[in-house]
């Protein structure tokens, strides 16, 4: 069956690290979104893509980038992780034909102290 | 700026209310109205969905009420179960565009 992974799971990191978190998807979808996911403020987008080689800046991209080489993978990189930046991380993907659906991956748990 | 705003933040219910979420919107240009629900620990997975040519929207116990001239639709959930304990987001996008505009979210627990 299709799916969307994400890893870690979990993170610890210390302020100042680079930390990559993983997105694999085998939908073959275009469309790529990573989201923070924080109390009363409900789920922020980052970065998206629409393609291999296309990637955007969502509304909150300050201190984090993405690259796109293929379909399957939207790594997202924090440069250098700073203790706002403790979230919970959700990638997802989508088909632009259709109703705009999500497909949500399982969320990674990243911890800056 | 937030362009979807969604009250209430928390809501609590009896097992057979009615539980109602809100979610207000500022951009006419949006479309597509979709809710998601988001168990814990899981990520959030589409619901139910509505366009604005329509007023309502019902699918099993979850019915999308919309009003265009307010800029308002919400989400009702019939004879609600414990089961139905969530995270519900609203959303909405453009259809020529394929970026959801989330609200904060609603934890809605429904009592046994």
């Amino acid at each position: 069956d299709a799916e969307i992974t994400q890893s870690p799971r979990h993170k610890i990191t210390e302020t100042g690290r680079q930390v990559t978190l993983a997105c694999h998807q085998t939908w073959n979808h275009n469309n790529m979104f990573w989201y923070r996911q924080d109390l009363g403020h409900g789920l922020r987008l980052i970065h998206y893509s629409y393609g291999v080689q296309d990637t955007n800046k969502g509304e909150v991209s300050d201190g984090y980038s993405v690259s796109r080489s293929n379909t399957e993978d939207l790594p997202l990189t924090l440069e250098s992780a700073a203790s706002s930046q403790t979230s919970v991380y959700f990638c997802a993907s989508g088909d632009r034909v259709g109703l705009n659906e999500q497909f949500f991956g399982p969320g990674t748990r990243l911890t800056v102290l | 700026q937030q362009q979807v705003k969604q009250s209430p933040q928390s809501l609590i219910v009896q097992k057979g209310g009615i539980p109602i979420i809100n979610c207000a919107y500022e951009n006419t240009a949006f479309d597509y109205f979709p809710w998601y629900q988001q168990f814990p620990g899981k990520g959030p997975a589409l619901l139910i969905a509505i366009r604005p040519d329509v007023s309502e929207k019902k699918e099993g116990r979850f019915t999308i009420s919309f009003n265009k001239s307010a800029k308002q639709f919400s989400l009702h959930i019939m004879d609600s179960q414990p089961g139905d304990s969530a995270t519900y987001f609203c959303a909405a996008s453009k259809t020529s565009g394929s970026r959801l505009t989330f609200g904060e979210g609603t934890q809605l627990t429904v009592n046994p």
